[in-house]
């Protein structure tokens, strides 16, 4: 398996800007998690889904980031408009109950966003 | 309220020793998870041990064991036999499997010096 996949790797944009973060996640998982990291605020759960339902999305800063799932296989993390704060290291993570475990998350290589 | 704390910003350990990694957490899922990744200085976050909290005994993988104290709240990792690539972030994090929300501690800088 090619483990969880997102694109892209880097990202770098003017404030003001549409950004949209892009994850694939392993064939089979049925959970999918959104995370942020930054030095200040470490690593922030942001939303995550259940068989492709939004099931917590509390951890959203606010109106201009959404996330949606529209297939098992995809989902995205939208900021618009983007602004410097934003500018940060985005995970996404998968994970299966069905393996066992503790239901363990695997994360994608993450995309890093910086936006001027 | 679901809370990790990791009280240690950063520990330094020499080459071959033991160092242990402090992770408190508070619950009041009585069925939850307990996890230990590792991000080195490249990003990518490394699953390291397991720990539920129905079991009985500590979990070990190879060099690192999950000292489990239940009444505690604590679930601290230990790595024996430190080496040079130990050297990373460590994350402390916990699932309550009736939410399935995951959140992480605010992690531990590991130093290992020769």
């Amino acid at each position: 398996d090619a483990g969880v996949i997102q694109s892209p790797r880097h990202e770098v944009t003017e404030m003001g800007q549409e950004v949209t973060l892009r994850c694939k996640p392993i064939s089979g998982h049925d959970y999918l998690f959104w995370y942020r990291q930054t030095m200040m605020r470490g690593l922030e759960l942001l939303i995550y889904f259940n068989n492709n339902v939004p099931i917590d999305d509390s951890g959203m800063p606010e109106d201009r980031f959404s996330a949606k799932m529209p297939n098992a296989s995809f989902s995205t993390l939208k900021i618009q408009p983007s602004e410097p704060r934003d500018s940060a290291v985005y995970f996404c993570a998968s994970s299966s109950p069905a393996l066992g475990g503790g239901n363990v998350l695997t994360f994608g290589a993450g995309s890093r966003l910086t936006v001027l | 309220a679901q809370k990790i704390t990791q009280t240690q910003p950063g520990m330094f350990v020499q080459e071959k020793e033991a160092v242990t990694l402090d992770c408190t957490y508070d619950t009041s899922d009585p069925s939850y998870g307990l996890f230990w990744y590792k991000q080195p200085s490249s990003g990518e976050m490394i699953f390291l041990i397991y720990q539920g909290s129905y079991d009985q005994q500590n979990a070990t993988e190879g060099r690192y064991s999950l000292n489990f104290q239940k009444a505690r709240k604590s679930a601290n990792l230990v790595i024996s036999a430190s080496q040079l690539g130990d050297s990373a972030m460590y994350f402390c994090a916990m699932r309550e499997f009736s939410y399935d929300k995951v959140i992480f501690g605010p992690g531990t800088s590991l130093s290992v010096i020769p």
